[in-house]
């Protein structure tokens, strides 16, 4: 089975400054890695995947993500973040499946980021 | 304009009553996913449906139903036996293709407080 750990429930930051939100995963398989952000009383919009390929992917509003095999951690990271990036966001883990298979999405428990003036 | 629309987007409930959640989506995905939200708690997911007339529970099923007679449509009822149902929820839709991954978009959710 897959698990995923969000390190911090909490994250403040002022306006401008860099920011990196932590996940770390658990698997025996391969997996997909996913990054969603949700903001107050909406859905989920998917920032960016990690399938297979490159490391390094790069998301919607500036965000990227890094996934570490070896570490089991696909940290979130902006160089520099605007009041507007002001959500909840959530990691999410998926077996990798051959083909058209049915993708069970794991959330962790998510990480309210704050950003201030 | 494609999407999921949920219905209504705030919900009270008296104990011992039954409702219903409407989940309707005009993607054309074959399918259609139910989570339950609590606060520090991510997403846990309730029912699936893969196709018209076939559904699975999810991981925490016990006091919910659901129903897949449309392809557009999987409400899902909250029951008198759900003992906690206060939260917010989730519907979510995909598409069931041959690539690696199916997308799952959302819908804007239900926040169902039981008073």
């Amino acid at each position: 089975a897959q698990s995923v750990t969000q390190l911090d429930s909490q994250v403040p930051v002022f306006e401008e400054a860099p920011v990196e939100l932590r996940c770390n995963y658990s698997s025996s398989v391969s997996v997909y890695l996913f990054w969603y952000v949700q903001y107050p009383n909406q859905g989920l919009q998917l920032l960016l995947k990690y399938l297979s390929g490159s490391t390094l992917v790069k998301g919607i509003n500036g965000f990227e993500a890094e996934f570490n095999k070896s570490q089991t951690s696909f940290h979130l990271r902006k160089p520099s973040v605007h009041i507007s990036d002001t959500a909840e966001y959530f990691c999410a883990v998926s077996k990798a499946v051959v083909s058209g298979g049915y993708n069970k999405l794991i959330f962790g428990a998510g990480t309210r980021l704050a950003v201030h003036p | 304009d494609g999407g999921i629309t949920q219905s209504p987007k705030y919900l009270f409930r008296k104990e011992g009553q039954n409702v219903t959640l409407s989940c309707e989506q005009n993607l054309n995905h074959d399918a259609m996913y139910w989570y339950r939200q609590d606060p520090g708690q991510g997403l846990r997911l309730i029912y699936y449906s893969q196709i018209v007339n076939d559904f699975q529970k999810g991981d925490i099923a016990e006091g919910y139903s659901v129903s897949r007679e449309k392809k557009e449509s999987f409400p899902l009822t909250v029951t008198s036996a759900q003992k906690n149902p206060t939260a917010f929820y989730l519907c979510a839709s995909s598409g069931t293709s041959g690539g690696l991954y199916n997308e799952q978009f959302f819908g804007p959710g239900t926040r169902l407080t039981v008073l």
